[in-house]
């Protein structure tokens, strides 16, 4: 079945060291995985897709097919990266997305 | 506000009641989205619809329906509501149903059942 797990439910780093946000996924064919990224306050919104292989505030995110992982880096962390990072798979026959549980990323001054 | 809207903000029931949120996209775009955010399940999608028609299913439950109007505003219907249901309902819309088109979201309706 297809899933999208990222392990750690809350990940507090210090400003201007680098982040890591873990996304695992188990899916039979080629995936479309995204980010999203939910700001105190804010509505949720696309941070980024692989498809595109953007860069978006410094984040990237490169697809392994290999390790079936989708984890998001940036080199380094600032205090307004802090925000609720869902990892998200597109399901290319039906159509389904699937969201993992989330994390919640402190930057600490 | 040009942007996705949802009403009601909030809603309170009982259990067995049913409700009704609208959502209405944002000028232009076709692809209605509909997601249920709780504390025990995460975020789950729920359905896709563009332009009239239903796209895509995910974990929704029969006792849910949704439809898109022709004007493209969407409600999402919730029958025989139980405790499990509270959660907070997100619609987004998108210009296409691709993945390739951004999804905008909404602020979402917060639904407590009592």
């Amino acid at each position: 079945a297809q899933r999208v797990t990222q392990p750690e439910k809350l990940l507090s780093v210090f400003k201007g060291a680098p982040v890591e946000l873990k996304c695992n996924y188990s899916y039979s064919g080629s995936p479309e995985l995204f980010w999203y990224v939910q700001y105190s306050r804010q509505r949720l919104q696309l941070l980024l897709r692989h498809i595109s292989r953007e860069s978006i505030k410094g984040f990237t995110a490169d697809l392994n097919k290999g390790e079936t992982s989708f984890h998001l880096k940036k080199p380094f962390a600032q205090e307004e990266d802090s925000a609720m990072y869902y990892c998200a798979l597109r399901d290319s026959g039906t159509y389904k997305y699937i969201f993992g549980t989330g994390t919640r990323l402190k930057v600490l001054a | 506000d040009s942007g996705v809207t949802q009403t009601p903000k909030h809603l309170i029931t009982a259990t067995g009641q049913r409700v009704t949120l609208r959502c209405s996209p944002r000028s232009g775009d076709l692809s209605v989205y509909w997601y249920q955010q709780s504390l025990d399940q995460g975020l789950q999608f729920l359905i896709q619809y563009y332009n009239g028609e239903e796209r895509a299913k995910g974990n929704i439950l029969e006792r849910f329906s949704a439809q898109q109007f022709p004007d493209l505003h969407s409600e999402l219907n919730l029958s025989s509501l139980e405790l499990g249901d509270s959660a907070l309902y997100f619609c987004a819309s998108s210009i296409g149903p691709e993945p390739g088109d951004t999804q905008y979201f909404g602020p979402g309706t917060r639904l407590t059942v009592l």
